[in-house]
C-alpha cells in the first residue's frame, strides 16, 4: 500500500486554520468492518506521537482542534486553528494491511 | 507513564553488526507486541519488524529479513534488535514502538538511537 500526503510543506498564519490530506492506494477498511488509519505528529527534535486513531478518534491530551476525518481511501487531519505548538512533521500510517506504512510527512511551519 | 528508552546506536563499518536494546516501563511489557521502525531523510518513515508478546511470532519487512533478528525477554522488560551485514542504506534513527493492543496499531514510541553504516 502507497500512502500519498498532501501537500508536503504547509505554512500557516498562526490561528488560522490548516488541513492535510492522506490518500492510499487501497482501501483501508479491515475485515473486522474497522479502518486503521493513524496521524502523528514530529515536533522537532522528538519522536512521533499518535494524535489520531482509527481515522477520527483523538488520543487522551491532544487538543480537540485536532480532528480527523475521511474513509475508504482518502483521509484528512485538520488543525482548526494552529498554534506555535503545532509546528512539526505530521504522518498518517495504515495499519490494515502488512507491513504498516507511512506517508511521506507534510511538514506544517508558521508563516 | 510508559517509557521507552532504547540504547546501542553508534558507528559501525558496512558488514558489520549491532545490537538494539529498548528498556519498557509503565506498562505490562509482557502483555503487548512490540515494533521496530526507523527514520531516514531520505525515505522517512519504515516500519521493520514486530514481535508477539510472548515471542512466538516475529516479522520482518523484505529490505531486513535475513540480517535483523527481534527478540524480547519480558522478565527484563526488553526488547531487542540484533542487526548483522548492516549496509550504508540502514544508517537511521531507529525507534522501539509499543503496540496499542490492536494489530499494527502504534500508540507510544522511544526516544530513538542513531545507528550509522559508514566506513
Amino acid at each position: 500500500v502507497v500512502m500519498t500526503q498532501s501537500p508536503l510543506s504547509l505554512p500557516v498564519t498562526l490561528g488560522q486554520p490548516a488541513s492535510i490530506s492522506c490518500k492510499s492506494s487501497q482501501s483501508l477498511v479491515y475485515s473486522d468492518g474497522n479502518t486503521y488509519l493513524s496521524w502523528f505528529q514530529q515536533r522537532p527534535g522528538q519522536s512521533p506521537r499518535r494524535l489520531i486513531y482509527k481515522v477520527s478518534n483523538r488520543d487522551s491530551g491532544v487538543p480537540d482542534r485536532f480532528s480527523g476525518s475521511g474513509s475508504g481511501t482518502d483521509f484528512t487531519l485538520k488543525i482548526s486553528r494552529v498554534e506555535a505548538d503545532d509546528v512539526g512533521v505530521y504522518y498518517c500510517m495504515e495499519g490494515t494491511h502488512w507491513p504498516p506504512t507511512f506517508g511521506q510527512g507534510t511538514k506544517v511551519e508558521i508563516k | 507513564e510508559v517509557q521507552l528508552v532504547e540504547s546501542g546506536g553508534g558507528l559501525v563499518q558496512p558488514g558489520g553488526s549491532l545490537i538494539l536494546s529498548c528498556s519498557a516501563s509503565g506498562f505490562t511489557f509482557s502483555s503487548f507486541a512490540m515494533h521496530w521502525v526507523r527514520q531516514t531523510p531520505g525515505k522517512g518513515l519504515q516500519h521493520l519488524s514486530t514481535i508477539s508478546s510472548d515471542s512466538t511470532r516475529k516479522y520482518y519487512v523484505d529490505s531486513v529479513r535475513g540480517r535483523f533478528t527481534v527478540s524480547r525477554d519480558n522478565s527484563k522488560n526488553t526488547l531487542y534488535l540484533q542487526m548483522d551485514s548492516l549496509r550504508t542504506e540502514d544508517t537511521a534513527v531507529y525507534y522501539c514502538v509499543k503496540e496499542a493492543g490492536i494489530p499494527s496499531q502504534f500508540d507510544y514510541w522511544g526516544q530513538g538511537t542513531l545507528v550509522t553504516v559508514s566506513s
